[in-house]
């Protein structure tokens, strides 16, 4: 099955900063990332799929990039609502597979 | 609006099964297959399988063959996930996941609200 290898598992930065969490895939995934955010007690959310667009409602200071077995996913200026767990996850082969997490944390 | 109503959180033992329900509303339930994925405590997210609604199809990870079974009612737009012969390592929060209405595109939103199952003697 394909790993996803997300870091750094922790990330710690201040409101206002610009954030960026790294996935890379065990083998390439060509463009079929996802990236989730989950909060504490709540559903993951759908950030981004295909590697860089953007889902429903989500705002445009979240960002994707990447293809073949490394991927970003840039939040531009944290909010004070973004500190929360992000996941990315493949669809390019069976079984589908998620990274293990990068926690993003108010420093 | 779309929304995924899971059933509550349950407590088994070790070797019994449990079956959640996953209730969909705000869309067209057989149009778009649905997802199971669980989180043991603390842990990342597992995906499980799937389920065709409107065929009834399934698709397993291997790691679940045998001991899964994901089936619906198309009648009640519910989705069922079974899980048998349970042991301390499932427990974990089930989530049920829609896919998204971009054709062949496995990703999930929305997602239930998530149903605890504890396995403890």
């Amino acid at each position: 099955e394909i790993v996803l290898t997300q870091s750094p598992a922790t990330l710690s930065l201040s409101p206002g900063e610009r954030a960026t969490l790294s996935c890379r895939a065990s083998q390439s995934v060509s463009g079929y990332l996802a990236w989730y955010q989950e909060k504490p007690g709540q559903a993951p959310r759908l950030l981004i799929y295909d590697a860089s667009n953007r889902a429903t409602g989500i705002p445009a200071r979240f960002s994707g990039s990447g293809s073949g077995t490394d991927f970003t996913l840039t939040i531009s200026s944290l909010e004070p609502e973004d500190f929360a767990v992000y996941y990315c996850q493949q669809r390019s082969d069976w079984p589908l597979t998620f990274g293990g997490g990068t926690k993003v944390e108010i420093k | 609006q779309v929304q995924l109503v899971q059933s509550g959180a349950e407590v088994k033992k070790p070797g019994a099964s449990v079956k959640v329900s996953c209730k969909a509303s705000g869309y067209t339930f057989t149009a778009y297959y649905m997802h199971w994925v669980r989180q043991a405590p603390g842990q990342g997210l597992e995906w499980m399988g799937r389920i065709n609604p409107n065929s009834g199809g399934t698709n397993y990870a291997q790691k679940f063959q045998g001991r899964v079974t994901m089936t619906r009612d198309t009648s009640i737009s519910t989705a069922y996930m079974e899980l048998t012969r349970l042991t301390s390592d499932d427990t974990a929060v089930y989530y049920c996941a829609k896919n998204i209405a971009v054709p062949g595109a496995h990703w999930f939103d929305p997602w239930g609200q998530g149903t605890l199952v504890t396995v403890s003697s």
